[in-house]
């Protein structure tokens, strides 16, 4: 079974606004990432946060783990056109990463 | 630049027929893994080697072989194709000598279609 499960499934935005996309997961993990995958091409890894992290900024990113809660979120702020894609997390353990189904994001010019 | 190649990037095939699908990486990393991806899911992991003598099953192996020819070389064969196995296929990678090993790095993907 998916280790993760997001939401939104989809999601849709105006450019220039912020975009929120949540994550569980049911195991323990030692890390969580999220991955970025534009239609039907391979997944382009984004931001890493470690278990005994609580929040992680990247650029426009910012990734919030609560493992009490066994939950992610991912932010991105002041969207473009261009960050419209499918974005998943995936919890990691043991060098293994479990992916979630995913939030398809558009946003619109 | 460094990069995941998998061959063929498109394969239409009959049930029944044994396929081959190919990975190679110029990275230098030694851990290798292969997903599949169903529309409108996440990826699931079907083998993984965390070196050339290291093979494991994922989440979900049956049906499926795979081969550590070489530390570049990943390949995943299919010995009876089914219907159920069209899905689009990726490898992926990862270096366990960094402090992110699981940060995985992802080739552009095999779409399978089993007829």
């Amino acid at each position: 079974s998916q280790q993760g499960e997001e939401d939104p499934q989809a999601l849709s935005i105006q450019e220039g606004e912020n975009a929120t996309m949540n994550c569980s997961y049911k195991t323990s993990i030692n890390n969580l990432q999220w991955y970025r995958q534009n239609s039907g091409r391979g997944l382009v890894h984004l931001i890493l946060i470690r278990s005994n992290e609580r929040e992680k900024h990247s650029g426009r990113l910012r990734v919030t783990l609560d493992t009490s809660k066994k939950s992610s979120s991912l932010l991105i702020t002041a969207s473009r056109a261009a960050d419209t894609a499918s974005y998943f997390c995936a919890g990691s353990n043991a060098g293994k990463s479990t992916f979630g189904d995913g939030t398809t994001l558009t946003v619109k010019p | 630049d460094a990069d995941v190649t998998q061959t063929p990037r498109n394969r239409i095939t009959k049930t029944g027929k044994r396929i081959m699908l190919e990975c190679s990486q110029t990275k230098g990393h030694d851990r290798m893994y292969w997903y599949r991806q169903d529309p409108g899911l996440g990826l699931r992991l079907i083998y993984y080697s965390f070196d050339v003598k290291d093979i494991n099953k994922g989440e979900i192996s049956d049906g499926y072989s795979v081969s550590r020819q070489a530390q570049a070389k990943f390949s995943l064969s299919l010995e009876s194709a089914i219907p159920n196995q069209t899905a689009l296929y990726f490898c992926a990678t990862s270096d366990a000598r960094t402090g992110s090993h699981e940060k995985l790095f992802f080739g552009s993907g095999t779409q399978l279609s089993v007829l």
